[in-house]
């Protein structure tokens, strides 16, 4: 039983793509993130979701569009894929914002080319 | 601006002995700490967390201490075995609703 899921795990692309990333999570929380890792480690939010509305939006370029159906679901959309959105994204999921722990997808590997 | 940042980007340790990864942060209003530990190729996997009301939590042969005077966190782990291998992140929420990582330390275990 995944808890929270990521599709798909493997993106290869080309510049000026658009692509979008699905997210899913069984645990029954109202609050969904998505995380960008760079090559060296670094993990940082871009946006955070609670009852499918938008409540943290980091400093991203409107390229990203996140998507929230249901609370069950949030995905993330790219238009005009450039090389540097190369990365590793990952979805996580809390009962609650913020001060809660935080449920990670097994993230999803974009390559740009 | 405030951060969450580790000492050490790289620890190795032989296994079977005691390891310490140290987490340095500097918003004075955080009031929940985390540590999550990612091994290669899979997401961050929570291990063990502390409120600021605390200075100590243990778990299953990790321990968390905090202190707040200097701002600073650390993470004991017992007997270090090979399994323990990964990049282990402190984070922290701020005191708002958001959680800020730190930069990561890759704890290799040598057998």
């Amino acid at each position: 039983d995944t808890a929270v899921s990521q599709t798909p795990k493997y993106l290869v692309t080309q510049m000026g793509n658009d692509k979008s990333i699905k997210c899913e999570q069984n645990l029954g929380h109202d609050t969904m993130y998505w995380y960008k890792q760079d090559s060296k480690k670094f993990l940082k939010i871009m946006f955070s979701y609670n009852n499918k509305e938008l409540i943290i939006n980091e400093t991203v370029p409107n390229r990203f569009s996140p998507k929230s159906p249901d609370k069950a679901h949030l995905n993330l959309h790219i238009n005009s894929l450039e090389l540097g959105d190369s990365a590793v994204y990952f979805c996580a999921s809390s009962q609650e914002p913020g001060g809660e722990t935080q449920y990670f997808g097994p993230g999803t590997r974009l390559l740009v080319l | 601006g405030e951060s969450v940042g580790l000492h050490l980007p790289t620890l190795s340790v032989q296994e079977g002995d005691n390891s310490i990864i140290n987490c340095a942060y500097s918003n004075s209003a955080s009031d929940y700490f985390i540590w999550y530990k990612q091994e290669s190729g899979k997401g961050p996997q929570f291990i063990i967390d502390i409120r600021s009301n605390m200075d100590k939590r243990q778990g299953q042969r990790v321990t968390v201490l905090l202190n707040k005077t200097v701002k600073h966190l650390s993470l004991q782990i017992a007997a270090t075995q090979p399994g323990d291998s990964a990049v282990y992140f402190c984070a922290d929420t701020g005191g708002g609703n958001k959680l800020t990582f730190g930069t990561g330390t890759q704890l290799k275990v040598e057998l």
